[in-house]
Order: C-alpha cells, then sequence, then structure tokens
C-alpha cells in the first residue's frame, strides 16, 4: 500500500524567511500530489498541485518540487508571512491507491515575527 | 453550494449511542471521499464514492461504521454504538469525476468535531 511521511513534524521560521517542508511517499505508481495547509478549527485547504509529468510547479509564493527518482515531495514558501503559520500535509494519488488521497501526518509551521 | 458543507460542526455524544454525520459536495462533483482526523494526526482515510461505481469501503475501522449517498450528492456517515476511540474530527470532501479527464482537485468541508463521553 501507499504510504506517506514527512521529516520534520515540526518547523519554526523567521517572518520574511523561505520555508521548505519535506515530504516522502513509497509507492513509485503515484501519479498526483498535492499539498494542502490546516488552520486551527478548519478543513485541509488546498495549496498546490502537481502531476507526475512535472518536475516543478510554481505557484504564488509557493513551489512545489517532485523528485520521482527518490519518491521525494517538497513544499517551498517564499518569504514566509504570520499567516502561513498551519499545519502542512501532503497527499500522494495513484491508481494503485484505488485513485484516493493518501495522506502524510503533517509538518506543524511556526512563525516568528 | 460554493463550498462542501457538513453538519453538525460539532456533536458530543454519549457512548453506545449511534451518530450521523452529514456532507453536502460540492455541486456537480461526482467523487466523495470521507475521512478521520484524530487530534494531532494526519487523515486517515474512510470510504470514497464515485459516480454509480461500488464504493471503495477498504478504510472504514469496524462495521460499526457505514456511509451511503443518496442520488449521488449528500452523503451520511453513521456510526453505531460509538466508542471513545471514535471521538475524532471527520472530514468530507468531494471532487469533480477524474475519469472526464478535466481538471480536478479536492475541496474539504471544515469538519464534524465528535466527541465521545
Amino acid at each position: 500500500g501507499e504510504s506517506v511521511g514527512l521529516h520534520l513534524p515540526t518547523l519554526s521560521v523567521q517572518e520574511g524567511d523561505n520555508s521548505i517542508i519535506n515530504c516522502a511517499y513509497s509507492n513509485s505508481a503515484s501519479d498526483y500530489f498535492i499539498w494542502y495547509k490546516q488552520e486551527s478549527g478548519k478543513g485541509p485547504q488546498f495549496i498546490i498541485d502537481i502531476r507526475s509529468n512535472m518536475d516543478k510547479r510554481q505557484g504564488q509564493r509557493v513551489t512545489v518540487l517532485l523528485n520521482k527518482t527518490v519518491k521525494h515531495l517538497s513544499l517551498q514558501i517564499a518569504a514566509t508571512q504570520p499567516g502561513d503559520s498551519a499545519v502542512y500535509f501532503c497527499a500522494v494519488e495513484g491508481r494503485a491507491a484505488g485513485n484516493k488521497l493518501t495522506f502524510g501526518g503533517g509538518t506543524r509551521v511556526l512563525v516568528k515575527p | 453550494g460554493a463550498g462542501v458543507s457538513q453538519s453538525p460542526s460539532n456533536k458530543v455524544t454519549e457512548k453506545g449511542k449511534d451518530v450521523e454525520l452529514r456532507c453536502d459536495p460540492i455541486s456537480g462533483h461526482t467523487a466523495l471521499y470521507w475521512y478521520r482526523q484524530s487530534l494531532g494526526q494526519g487523515l486517515e482515510f474512510l470510504i470514497y464514492f464515485q459516480g454509480n461505481s461500488a464504493p471503495d469501503k477498504s478504510g472504514l475501522p469496524s462495521d460499526r461504521f457505514s456511509a451511503e449517498r443518496t442520488g449521488g450528492s449528500v452523503s451520511t456517515l453513521t456510526i453505531q454504538r460509538t466508542q471513545q476511540e471514535d471521538s475524532a474530527v471527520y472530514l468530507c470532501a468531494s471532487s469533480l469525476d477524474r475519469n472526464r479527464g478535466q481538471r480536478y482537485g479536492y475541496t474539504f468541508g471544515s469538519g464534524t468535531r465528535l466527541t465521545v463521553v
């Protein structure tokens, strides 16, 4: 089955600095990857996604990098702001997992003013 | 509606009672998912509905858990004879039909916080 893990459970970052959150997945057949942000008391909110035919995708202040060789996914947040404080989850999907999202355990990002 | 709506937002129930949690997906979304999130933990898959296909129930933790989706829209997750370990936030998400090749994304509701006392 699929398993997804995160390298750092908590990340403290100074306001204005860049943040990098990492995620490893186990199933090489995974073909769709999503990063979610979850604030306290709310459901996960879509940030950015990437398909397996790409290795990089950029959004507003966020970049997702996919390394299929080592089955690693990362989320980079540029110029981290206090509003970025939240728990971030990576999720993967693929036919081998029955087309359902499998989530990692989450990384809490704390932005220090 | 504009987003995925879940009700109730909070539910406190006594051990042994049955509970029903409701999810209204985004209009037009044919895929619907239920996840469970324990305090400080990641999301645990429970069940997945896709159109008229048989649901994927592989994540349901026991036969006390069941879900249905009526008319391809609203879904109800039922937990019978609730136990304290059932306490968690139950999240619902919906997405477009993946098989149509449309760009799709999963939109989550805010969840139902279930507390079994």
